[in-house]
């Protein structure tokens, strides 16, 4: 255990459906990260909370929704998705926004997403 | 563009050694990490580099040439456990974080 804890591990979804992805963390950490991992690319980042105000969205589509709702919880809602997102989803917390000194990154284990 | 490269596969053998590379070109730079990932696990944190040379802890190495663009990771003793994704990533000059694709690391007995 990481300190970061990702539900659901897996899940599987229709391109019509809406879900979301929750992260959790209990290291005190005031940033928040999504990540996306595709397979034998580098990692995507998605969006950043810092101090739950978001600081960063890499031009992520709009069917990605983030909502960061207090310093220790994270969401990720999916609505009409495509089968191209189908990609391991990470969240990660650090103690301060990417500008802050060695700012090492705690993972949570990812939520696999499959979209049909 | 920003780019780090990093090779997609690696096989080593139990007790031996291996190293693996990081190469980066970036829009200035902030720091160097590599992070372990299991497969079907978290990345973790293995290695901060900043300055140049080398820091060790434990069966583990991480080098650092800013000059050269260039890191290592160095792997001795290697353990069957030591089989996993070794990710290599740059902060530039934004405090971004640019990362590699990845190193699959595969130890045979």
């Amino acid at each position: 255990e990481t300190g970061v804890t990702q539900t659901p591990r897996h899940l599987v979804m229709g391109m019509t459906n809406k879900k979301s992805l929750k992260c959790e963390q209990h290291l005190g950490h005031n940033a928040m990260y999504w990540y996306k991992q595709s397979a034998k690319k580098p990692l995507e980042l998605m969006f950043v909370y810092s101090l739950e105000e978001r600081v960063e969205n890499n031009s992520v589509p709009s069917r990605f929704s983030p909502e960061c709702p207090n310093s220790s919880h994270l969401f990720l809602h999916l609505h009409t998705l495509q089968p191209e997102d189908s990609a391991l989803y990470l969240c990660a917390s650090s103690h301060g926004g990417e500008e802050t000194g060695a700012n090492v990154l705690t993972f949570g284990a990812g939520s696999r997403l499959t979209v049909l | 563009g920003q780019n780090i490269d990093q090779p997609t596969e690696m096989t080593a053998t139990e007790g031996a050694i291996v190293q693996i590379n990081c190469t980066y070109q970036t829009s200035g730079f902030n720091g160097l990490f590599w992070y372990q990932q299991h497969a079907g696990e978290a990345p973790t944190f293995l290695s901060y580099n900043v300055l140049d040379g080398l820091e060790e802890k434990g069966r583990f190495s991480s080098f650092l040439s800013r000059s050269k663009g260039y890191s290592y990771l160095l792997l001795k003793e290697l353990q069957m456990k030591d089989s996993a994704s070794y990710l290599c990533a740059v902060r530039d000059s934004n405090y971004q974080l640019i990362w590699g694709a990845g190193t699959k690391l595969i130890i045979k007995p």
